[in-house]
C-alpha cells in the first residue's frame, strides 16, 4: 500500500518568513496530493490540493509543487502569519473521485513567532 | 458550510465497556470516515463507508467496529474498550465525485 513520509516534524519561522514542508510518496499510481491544516482544538482542513497531471498550484500565500518522477510534493508558505500557526498534513490517493482511501503523512507541526 | 458533527469532544470509559462514537453530516454526502490521530503518527483510517449499510476496513480495523444505517449517520464502536484504543477520533465525510474530505471536531477518548 501507499506509505507517505513528512519533514520535519517541527518547524519554527519568523513572522514573514518562508515555510517550507515536504511529502515523499511511494505508490506511483498515486495521483491526488491535498494538504490539511489543523489548528488547535479543531479537526483538520483542507487548504490546497494539487492532481497529477499539474506541477503547480498557488492560492494566495500558499503553494503546492509536484514531481511525479522523484515522487514528492511540497507545500510552500510565504510571508507566514501567526495565524498560520497549526499542524499541517500532506496525504496522498490513487484517485481522488472514488471511494478511495487517502493515506496520510505524520504532521508538521508549524510555529510563527513575532 | 459543510458540518460533520461528533457526538462527545471527550470521554472516558473504563477497560472493557462497549464505546460508541457518533458522527452526523448534514450535506448528503456519500462517503464517511473514521479516523484515529495520534502523536507521531499522523491520521490512521479505521474504517470507511461509501453508502448506507456498506463498509470497508481501513489500515486498523482490529477492535472496532462501525455502522451506517442512515446516509448522515456514520458510527464506530469500540465492542470492549482497552486502553490502547486511547486516542483522537475523527470523522469526515466527503462527497461523491469530489476531491476534499471535511472533518469534524474530534473525540478525545481516554480509556482507564
Amino acid at each position: 500500500g501507499e506509505n507517505v513520509e513528512q519533514h520535519p516534524s517541527t518547524l519554527s519561522v519568523q513572522e514573514g518568513d518562508s515555510a517550507v514542508i515536504k511529502c515523499t510518496y511511494s505508490d506511483s499510481a498515486s495521483n491526488y496530493f491535498p494538504w490539511y491544516k489543523q489548528e488547535l482544538g479543531k479537526g483538520p482542513q483542507l487548504i490546497i490540493d494539487i492532481r497529477s497531471n499539474v506541477g503547480e498550484k498557488k492560492d494566495q500565500r500558499i503553494a503546492v509543487t509536484l514531481n511525479k518522477t522523484a515522487k514528492h510534493f511540497s507545500l510552500h508558505i510565504t510571508e507566514t502569519q501567526p495565524e498560520d500557526s497549526a499542524v499541517y498534513f500532506c496525504a496522498a490517493t490513487e484517485s481522488a473521485h472514488t471511494a478511495s482511501k487517502l493515506t496520510f503523512g505524520t504532521g508538521t507541526r508549524l510555529q510563527v513567532t513575532l | 458550510d459543510v458540518k460533520v458533527t461528533q457526538s462527545s469532544r471527550y470521554l472516558v470509559k473504563r477497560t472493557g465497556e462497549k464505546v460508541f462514537l457518533e458522527c452526523v453530516q448534514d450535506m448528503d454526502h456519500e462517503n464517511m470516515f473514521w479516523y484515529r490521530q495520534d502523536p507521531g503518527l499522523g491520521l490512521r483510517l479505521i474504517y470507511f463507508s461509501y453508502d448506507v449499510k456498506m463498509k470497508e476496513k481501513g489500515d486498523i480495523p482490529e477492535g472496532y467496529s462501525v455502522s451506517r444505517e442512515k446516509k448522515e449517520r456514520f458510527s464506530l464502536i469500540l465492542e470492549s474498550a482497552s486502553t490502547n484504543q486511547t486516542s483522537m477520533y475523527l470523522c469526515a465525510s466527503r462527497p461523491a465525485g469530489a476531491s476534499g474530505q471535511y472533518f469534524g471536531p474530534g473525540t478525545r477518548l481516554t480509556v482507564t
